[in-house]
């Protein structure tokens, strides 16, 4: 069926570091990737998306790859800074007899150490 | 421009019981969606409405419900409550039809007690 594994659960890393996140998704008809950034008290916002006919996407201090063959898709984050603690989702847009729904992740809850 | 705004933001229900959440998307975003969201279990989709009508719909039980009224405000209810119902529900409105972005509300968090 339909699913988005995504790991780790939990990732803590120095600030000034690099993280990553990692995502597999089941359905090879998924063509749009985004990447949500939670805050504590907040709903998800989105920070950077991928499209299915692209492999890397950079916005200043993250990129997200993407490998259609293997249906995995990454999220990296250099140079971290405490700001970026934060939970991240991941998601796969599926299309349905010209419908859309998102597939999200599980999660990971990133912790910069200052 | 305002953003999603969910009402109420908290609220403490027992077993048996139903709840109605609201969510007003940004004017002018005519599709609406609705998601669940417990630790371990991510965001799951619940449905999603688009000019009063429901478009999809994710693997909850009938107990799960939602309109969408012509001003795109959008109702979910839940009724029988259970204790696994307590999650913290948000709605999404999108404004392009497709592949754009979501925007979230803060969402209502449901306790089940």
């Amino acid at each position: 069926g339909e699913n988005v594994e995504q790991h780790p659960s939990t990732l803590s890393v120095q600030e000034g570091d690099s993280a990553v996140i990692k995502c597999t998704y089941s359905d090879s008809a998924s063509n749009y990737f985004p990447w949500y950034k939670q805050e504590l008290g907040k709903g998800p916002q989105l920070i950077i998306d991928i499209r299915s006919n692209v492999g890397e996407k950079k916005d200043q201090r993250i990129a997200v790859t993407l490998n259609k063959t293997a249906k995995h898709f990454s999220l990296h984050i250099t140079e971290t800074q405490p700001e970026d603690s934060a939970v991240y989702f991941c998601a796969a847009q599926l299309s349905t007899s010209g419908t859309y729904k998102y597939i999200f992740g599980t999660g990971t809850r990133l912790k910069v150490l200052a | 421009k305002a953003g999603v705004t969910q009402t109420p933001r908290y609220l403490i229900k027992t077993r048996g019981q139903q709840v109605t959440l609201s969510c007003s998307p940004i004017s002018g975003h005519r599709s609406v969606s609705w998601y669940q969201q417990t630790p371990g279990q991510g965001l799951q989709f619940l449905f999603e409405y688009f000019s009063e009508t429901q478009r999809n719909k994710g693997n909850f039980p009938g107990r799960f419900s939602g309109r969408q009224f012509s001003n795109s405000r959008s109702e979910m209810n839940v009724s029988t409550l259970e204790l696994g119902d307590s999650a913290l529900y948000l709605c999404a409105s999108q404004g392009t039809v497709g592949t754009g972005e979501l925007f979230f509300g803060e969402g209502s968090r449901l306790t089940v007690l």
